[in-house]
């Protein structure tokens, strides 16, 4: 059974300080990371997508990949009281396109 | 461009009922995937079609099945309702499959009394 592990939180950081999610998966052939934010009662969505070793920014959002160490990070900048969500981490299985989502974990960002 | 549509939203059913679930994909998307979520084991993956076909089935039951149409929609019906079926249900879809890029409708909250 392919793993995606996540701690569940809550994370609580303060308005405008930098908010780290981490993620760790057991599938050594695993090889694109996708991040999702889920707001309370709403579906999932695709916020970040890395294929590769190293760091991917989008905006205020930095993708961070560790292939060697099995790892794949989320870190929002300068976070907004509207960035409190649950983070989902999904990774495909090497032999699969099909993600496995991690349990999330639950961001409060407090003004 | 509409996202992907998920009908019913809400439903109540009780247990030995059987229910369906409909999803319109976003237009040109033509990969559906279920998928289901608990609070108790977060979102599992149900089945995925292309094309009108099963590509992929996840680790569930017989009592869950889907079939896909030839403009993309697809439906998933859960038969013999049991109270562990209380979830939402939720609908993604991606434009050719083959990725982890999926876009989600709101989903169906089912409630099995």
């Amino acid at each position: 059974q392919k793993e995606v592990e996540q701690n569940s939180g809550p994370l609580s950081v303060p308005e405008g300080a930098i908010a780290s999610l981490n993620c760790t998966y057991s599938d050594r052939g695993s090889q694109s990371f996708f991040w999702y934010r889920q707001y309370s009662g709403k579906s999932p969505e695709l916020i970040m997508s890395i294929y590769s070793n190293g760091d991917k920014e989008d905006g205020r959002f930095t993708a961070q990949l560790n292939k060697a160490s099995q790892y794949v990070s989320l870190l929002i900048r300068d976070s907004q009281p509207s960035d409190s969500a649950t983070y989902l981490c999904a990774v495909p299985s090497g032999g699969s396109y099909i993600p496995t989502f991690g349990r999330g974990t639950s961001l409060i960002v407090h003004p | 461009k509409a996202g992907v549509t998920q009908t019913p939203r809400y439903l109540i059913k009780t247990r030995g009922q059987q229910v369906t679930l409909s999803c319109s994909p976003i237009s040109g998307h033509r990969s559906v995937s279920w998928y289901q979520q608990t609070p108790g084991q977060g979102l599992q993956f149900l089945f995925e079609y292309f094309s009108e076909t099963q590509r992929n089935k996840g680790n569930f039951p017989g009592r869950f099945s889907g079939r896909q149409f030839s403009n993309s929609r697809s439906e998933m019906n859960v038969s013999t309702l049991e109270l562990g079926d209380s979830a939402l249900y939720l609908c993604a879809s991606s434009l050719k499959g083959h990725t982890g890029e999926l876009f989600f409708g709101e989903g169906s909250r089912l409630t099995v009394l």
